[in-house]
């Protein structure tokens, strides 16, 4: 347990349908991260959250996606209409001073 | 992209001392040089990072040349459960609040 919490652990959704993730980072952590991770791949940067302050976010990050941090504390991550090139790993991560501390992510299947 | 170049796949016996290598040519000043780890269907996980001196933790030592073109992860030690996707990183040190910027990473394979 790396006190970054991720639920759910798995999902399978069917093609169209709405998705969200949630993230539960370490209490003390205000700099959250979003990354999205494929089958052989390191991780891809989606957004950045300074405490409830959305400061930066990919050009990964289409429309359909949206993130929130609400009042700086939990995260959710959420895919509208998903297609199949969004089955991947989504990985929550935060940071305090140096280095990332990351959840065990949510790993997404759309079929 | 990432600002870093590692060799995709490494083997080593277990037991023995498993070196990573990385270069990073355009590396600036104030960047640090980061190292994580991914075992299969976890997050990475932090592993150490140095400026310009050598730097050494529980986990591993990292060596970083002269020049700092180049640097090397060692675990001393090498045993199954360091079997896992490592990533050598460059981030600026007053970068807090900007991303990590993966690539592909090492392989690396520890076999008894």
């Amino acid at each position: 347990d790396t006190g970054v919490s991720q639920d759910p652990r798995h999902k399978i959704t069917k093609r169209g349908q709405n998705v969200t993730f949630r993230c539960d980072p370490i209490s003390e952590h205000n700099r959250l991260y979003w990354y999205r991770q494929t089958l052989g791949q390191g991780p891809e940067f989606l957004t950045y959250f300074q405490n409830e302050a959305q400061l930066e976010k990919s050009r990964l990050l289409s429309d359909r996606f949206s993130a929130e941090r609400p009042k700086g504390s939990f995260s959710t991550l959420e895919i509208q209409r998903t297609e199949q090139g969004d089955s991947a790993m989504y990985l929550c991560a935060t940071e305090f001073n140096f280095g990332y501390t990351f959840g065990s992510g949510t790993r997404l299947t759309v079929v | 992209d990432a600002k870093t170049t590692q060799p995709p796949s490494m083997d080593c016996a277990e037991g023995r001392a498993a070196n990573l290598p990385c270069n990073h040519s355009t590396i600036s000043g104030n960047e640090y040089v980061y190292w994580y780890r991914q075992i299969h269907s976890q997050g990475p996980q932090y592993i150490i990072h140095g400026l310009k001196n050598n730097e050494t933790n529980e986990m591993a030592s990292l060596i970083i040349t002269e020049d700092r073109k180049s640097s090397t992860l060692i675990l001393p030690h090498a045993t199954l459960r360091d079997t896992a996707v490592y990533y050598c990183i460059v981030r600026g040190a007053n970068q807090a609040g900007t991303a990590l910027i993966f690539g592909k990473g090492t392989t690396l394979s520890v076999s008894s």
